[in-house]
């Protein structure tokens, strides 16, 4: 699975929309970006996922680069209960291996009153 | 439905006994794993089964710890004899189908393991 690079932590306003890096310079071509978040003592949550095209449904946004090779995770409307840590992640496809997924550090996102 | 279930939420033990962790994965789901979480190392993945078979057990640090799944709605993770350095979060995950492809993995809520 590609490596993926996220900023250690970011910062919010509530109300305005957040936007979350990553960049995965070595991802193949048959592997997705998926985005999962934890809020602090819960499990994972997936967010969203894609291939190459932009996608959105009713928690994000999701763009990537028409290269590829870099994404972002947009909240539009940050909310106080959007404070958690999301993690980028590239792997192939849900049907190899299942959902398993190899997390890296993520992103420590913070929305502030 | 209930999601994914794991018990207990919270466990409290001395070094050198034995700790069972239980999850229940969703009704209908054929993978599950187990995950564990700790400030240094973040969230790894221990172990994954399919149809309740070990795929992959590569990331189960020790000889200590061994996981199993008698049936598709339970799984075990035993810590035998526990250290320490095993005190973390242990989640259990599962993933199935959806219209005959695989979903997204949901988690459950974790057992926080305290090793003293």
């Amino acid at each position: 699975d590609a490596k993926t690079t996220q900023p250690t932590s970011m910062d919010c306003a509530e109300g305005r929309a957040a936007n979350l890096p990553c960049n995965h310079s070595t991802i193949s071509g048959n592997e997705y970006v998926y985005w999962y978040r934890q809020i602090h003592s819960q499990g994972p949550q997936y967010i969203i996922h894609g291939l190459k095209n932009n996608e959105t449904n009713e928690m994000a946004s999701l763009i990537i680069t028409e290269d590829r090779k870099s994404s972002t995770l947009i909240l539009p409307h940050a909310t106080l209960r959007d404070t958690a840590v999301y993690y980028c992640i590239v792997r192939v496809g849900w049907s190899n291996q299942g959902g398993k997924l190899i997390f890296g550090q993520g992103t420590e996102l913070s929305v502030k009153p | 439905d209930a999601g994914v279930i794991q018990s207990p939420r919270h466990e409290v033990t001395e070094m050198g006994q034995e700790v069972t962790l239980r999850c229940k994965p969703i009704s209908g789901h054929d993978y599950l794993f187990w995950y564990r979480q700790t400030m240094m190392r973040g969230l790894e993945l221990l172990i994954y089964f399919n149809n309740n078979v070990p795929i992959d057990d590569s990331g189960m640090p020790e000889d200590r710890f061994s996981a199993k799944m008698p049936n598709a709605s339970f799984s075990t993770l035993k810590i035998q004899p526990s250290e320490p350095r095993d005190s973390a979060v242990y989640f259990c995950a599962s993933n199935g189908k959806r219209g005959g492809l695989n979903t997204e993995a949901f988690f459950g809520q974790g057992t926080r393991l305290t090793v003293v």
